[in-house]
């Protein structure tokens, strides 16, 4: 049974670069053949994707966030990581890591989550 | 990005009831939605992929239809732990979500 865990630290100051790190347990990233992915929520409100990784190293980014984003992929440790750089109070959320599904050859959901880790912006 | 709207934004029904919730897309995503449940606190769940296919391990009173712009997710008979906040997604361009729509009890 594939489980992500997020980990990272809770509190980042402004302008500052946002770090998160999901460890995968219960399958190898390298062998599996997924896309990965972070998701955030303010608190409140609704569900952004923030971009994915593939094991090669492939990305994709949200347009919104683009220029602030960094996605990593560490298939020796199972571990795919988030830096968001340059933050404001508006990235305080809870950060999700998830695996994205995938239906003869195309992502259609994202369909094993993290517990979610929540990230304050604050000096 | 493409636009998800989800009707009614809350809703309050008893156990039993049939509830319906709609999302539509601003353009045609084909089939790549798909319908998540989230409780307070939690990581939201996945019910249904590709517009109508049920997830491993959800319940059958859930249902999802649609095509084009226009989706809806059904629970046949809401049951007690269904009181949650639902979610749309489309992963037919950069993932975007619906704004959430909250069934409380009536």
């Amino acid at each position: 049974q594939v489980q992500l865990q997020e980990s990272g630290p809770g509190l980042v100051k402004p302008s500052q670069t946002l770090s998160l790190t999901c460890t995968v347990s219960g399958g190898s990233m390298s062998s599996s053949g997924y896309y990965w992915s972070w998701i955030r929520q303010p608190a409140g409100k609704g569900l952004e994707w923030i971009g994915r990784i593939y094991i090669s190293g492939n990305t994709n980014y949200n347009p919104s966030l683009k220029s602030r984003v960094t996605i990593s992929v560490d298939t020796s440790k199972n571990q795919f990581s988030l830096k968001l750089s340059s933050v404001t109070a508006a990235d305080t959320a809870v950060y999700y890591c998830a695996r994205d599904d995938m239906v003869r050859g195309a992502i259609v959901a994202f369909d094993i989550w993290g517990q979610g880790t929540m990230v304050t912006v604050s000096s | 990005d493409i636009q998800m709207t989800q009707s009614p934004s809350s809703l309050s029904a008893s156990v039993g009831d049939r509830v319906t919730i709609t999302c539509r897309a601003s353009q045609t995503i084909s089939g790549y939605l798909s319908w998540y449940q989230q409780k307070p606190g939690k990581a939201p769940k996945l019910l249904i992929y590709a517009a109508s296919s049920l997830q491993s391990g959800v319940p059958s009173r859930f249902s999802g239809s649609g095509s084009g712009t226009d989706f809806s997710l059904t629970i046949s008979r809401l049951q007690p732990e269904d009181f949650a906040t639902y979610y749309c997604q489309q992963s037919y361009g950069t993932p975007t979500f619906g704004q959430g729509t909250k069934v409380e009890i009536k």
